[in-house]
């Protein structure tokens, strides 16, 4: 089982849509986590952090599940711009050195 | 302040020559990691570095691959007698230190082996 899984998408969605996408990870004992983004392979951009409390960023909203180790963003109001690959991130539990975990990826495809 | 810069961006190689990526941390960072990015594949964790230390080398293939993050000078991933399945993006991110705490990627390095 991979330590990070994410479905690769594609998700293809009119401008305005609102779109969820979601992460599970295996390690219980994880502490961080993180939604980053990535356009066409080019360096990976930090989101936002993902807190239990659950968090907003204008029109981004992160939770975090721990009992059941899942991981959600959501996108409201999709723009053009938002086109990307979106990448669920995980710092491991207290064996693990504080290097992240990166999940496939999510594909994103916003059309007008 | 710049960013965590990466050279060359791009590098082609044919089979058996060797490869060496450099990284430079942001100014005041003192702790790297590399990761590898296949075609259509997530990133891939390799080895974190802090200061001529390896701290967790867990995801660096046993053969042909080494890096160092020497005292002074950029970091140094070095592939030995590249092979065509080690195209692919080669990531560094840096970060001050400790646990819990974000990553500053470069650009990142393609390798093309011929």
């Amino acid at each position: 089982r991979k330590e990070v899984e994410q479905d690769p998408g594609p998700f293809n969605v009119p401008e305005g849509a609102t779109v969820a996408f979601n992460c599970t990870y295996s390690n219980s004992a994880s502490q961080s986590f993180f939604w980053y983004r990535q356009d066409c392979r080019k360096e990976p951009k930090l989101l936002m952090s993902v807190y239990s409390s659950g968090n907003e960023d204008g029109r981004f909203t992160a939770q975090l599940n721990r009992a059941s180790q899942y991981i959600s963003l959501l996108i409201r109001d999709s723009k053009l711009s938002d086109s990307a690959t979106y990448l669920c991130v995980v710092i491991g539990g207290s064996s693990n050195t504080g290097k992240l975990i990166f999940g496939q990826g999510t594909t994103l495809q916003v059309k007008p | 302040n710049a960013g965590v810069m990466q050279n060359p961006r791009h590098l082609v190689r044919r089979r058996g020559q060797e490869a060496r990526l450099r990284c430079s941390p942001m100014k005041g960072h003192s702790h790297v990691y590399w990761y590898r990015q296949l075609p259509e594949e997530g990133l891939k964790f390799m080895v974190y570095l802090q200061k001529e230390n390896i701290i967790d080398e867990s995801g660096m293939p046993k053969e042909r691959f080494s890096a160092e993050f020497p005292k002074e000078g950029p970091s140094i991933l070095r592939i030995q007698q590249v092979v065509r399945g080690d195209s692919a993006a080669y990531f560094c991110a840096s970060s001050p230190g400790g646990r819990n705490e974000k990553l500053f990627f470069g650009s990142g390095t393609q390798l093309s082996v011929l």
